[in-house]
């Protein structure tokens, strides 16, 4: 069966320092990738997908960029991180059109 | 692009009562649209989900209904429990391509005991 993992799960970073998110998905092979940022309360607004190693397309203009260096592996990094980039990130993978999310990072900008 | 509308944002039945999401999207070019369950501090968890060639899809106590004319779709949930507490999520798209998803603001459940 397929799983996704997220790490680390939390995490608190003064504003300015950098950032790197790791998904990897197991038990399927060439997926879509996706992360999401999730405000308090709020809806999914997707960041990035992905449809093969080294192919990226950016949803929203920001201070994040992502990375696919493996088939299963999805990283979002960020150089300086801004106050404005706390939230609940999620990973996601597809196939068939059915997207099923990891756990998620809470990540605390402060 | 597509755009994504559900109602309403809060609902709250007594628990044995029925619930019902409603969304509506614009583009007429999605043909997937799943539904997403999201309970405090965890990822959303798809729970149910539709094709467009399909009316109709039941599983237990929850149903999922498409109107592909007026660009609509529905949950519902019957025999409300209070496990049904949770935040859900339509989303539209397309399960080919890239199979993006566009999604719903989403509508906090509460069942009361």
């Amino acid at each position: 069966s397929q799983t996704i993992h997220q790490w680390p799960a939390t995490l608190v970073q003064p504003v300015g320092s950098p950032l790197s998110l790791e998904c990897t998905v197991e038990g399927t092979s060439n997926p879509n990738l996706y992360w999401y940022r999730q405000a308090a309360g709020r809806g999914l607004q997707l960041l990035f997908y992905s449809v093969g190693i080294g192919q990226i397309s950016s949803e929203v203009p920001q201070n994040l960029s992502a990375s696919r260096p493996q088939d299963r592996q999805f990283i979002l990094s960020s150089k300086k991180l801004l106050l404005s980039d706390s939230g609940f990130y999620l990973c996601a993978w597809s196939t068939g059109g059915e997207q099923y999310f990891g756990p998620g990072t809470r990540l605390t900008v402060t | 692009g597509e755009n994504v509308e559900q109602h309403p944002s809060t609902l709250s039945v007594q628990e044995g009562d029925s619930a019902v999401i409603k969304c509506t999207y614009s583009d007429s070019a999605s043909n997937y649209f799943p539904w997403y369950k999201q309970e405090l501090g965890k990822g959303p968890q798809l729970i149910i989900d539709i094709r467009s060639n399909v009316g109709e899809k039941k599983d237990q106590r929850i149903a999922v209904t498409l109107n592909k004319t007026a660009k609509h779709f529905s949950l519902h949930i019957t025999e409300t429990q209070p496990e049904d507490s949770a935040v859900y999520f339509c989303a539209a798209g397309s399960n080919f391509g890239n199979e993006k998803l566009t999604f719903g603001t989403g509508t906090r459940l509460t069942i009361i005991p």
